[in-house]
């Protein structure tokens, strides 16, 4: 079966610190591969996506992702992060089974200290 | 600016009544998805349309109906409502494909006593 794995429910960094989200698919073919940010009390917004060509993939507001095919694994960066950034972050991919579905990992709940 | 735009946006509901949730999309895409959201779950897809008059079951569609009666307009309907269904609720319309981008509403906030 397909999944997303996001293994870290909360994550908390300083203002001005780099940042790591984790995030693992399992699939047997590459997927599509996706980042959502959801701001409190807004619906879900893309940060960025990726298919094939450079494994790394830029954002928007600094973001950047890195696609490992070895590790099955798409993790979220950021250089120096801000308050703003505060949000809940989701990984997904797209796989096509019968149809194409895009299945959400379960989030992880970013926390910018000032 | 594109928008998709849902319907209220917090309703109380008692056990057993009927509760519909409604959505609007300004985008002109042809697909449109509820999903619903829960601590530790994600967002899980419970109905998805490809377009006027179609609907499709996503992973978790029982208890809930769905209803695209235009290319705008996508209501999900729970016929008896349950406390289980306690949740907050996502439209979502999207531009097709694999790498399709979904637009995403503001979401409905639904409590079942």
């Amino acid at each position: 079966a397909q999944s997303v794995t996001q293994p870290d429910a909360r994550v908390t960094v300083s203002e001005g610190a780099s940042l790591q989200l984790r995030c693992k698919y399992s699939s047997s073919v590459t997927p599509y591969l996706f980042w959502y940010v959801q701001y409190p009390r807004q619906g879900l917004q893309l940060l960025l996506k990726y298919y094939s060509g450079d494994p790394v993939v830029q954002g928007v507001n600094g973001f950047e992702a890195e696609f490992s095919k070895s590790n099955s694994s798409f993790h979220l960066r950021k250089a120096s992060v801000h308050w703003s950034d505060s949000a809940v972050y989701f990984c997904a991919v797209s796989i096509f089974s019968g149809s194409w579905q895009l299945i959400f990992g379960s989030g992880t709940q970013l926390t910018v200290m000032p | 600016e594109a928008a998709v735009t849902q319907s209220p946006r917090n309703k109380v509901a008692v056990t057993g009544g009927k509760v519909t949730l409604s959505c609007n999309q300004t985008n002109n895409h042809n697909n449109m998805y509820w999903y619903r959201q829960d601590t530790g779950h994600g967002l899980r897809l419970i109905h998805y349309s490809y377009g006027a008059g179609s609907t499709e079951k996503g992973d978790i569609p029982d208890g809930y109906k769905a209803s695209r009666p235009s290319q705008e307009n996508f209501s999900l309907i729970l016929e008896l409502a349950t406390p289980s269904q306690t949740s907050v609720y996502f439209c979502a319309s999207g531009d097709g494909g694999p790498a399709e981008t979904l637009y995403f509403g503001s979401g409905t906030r639904l409590t079942v006593l």
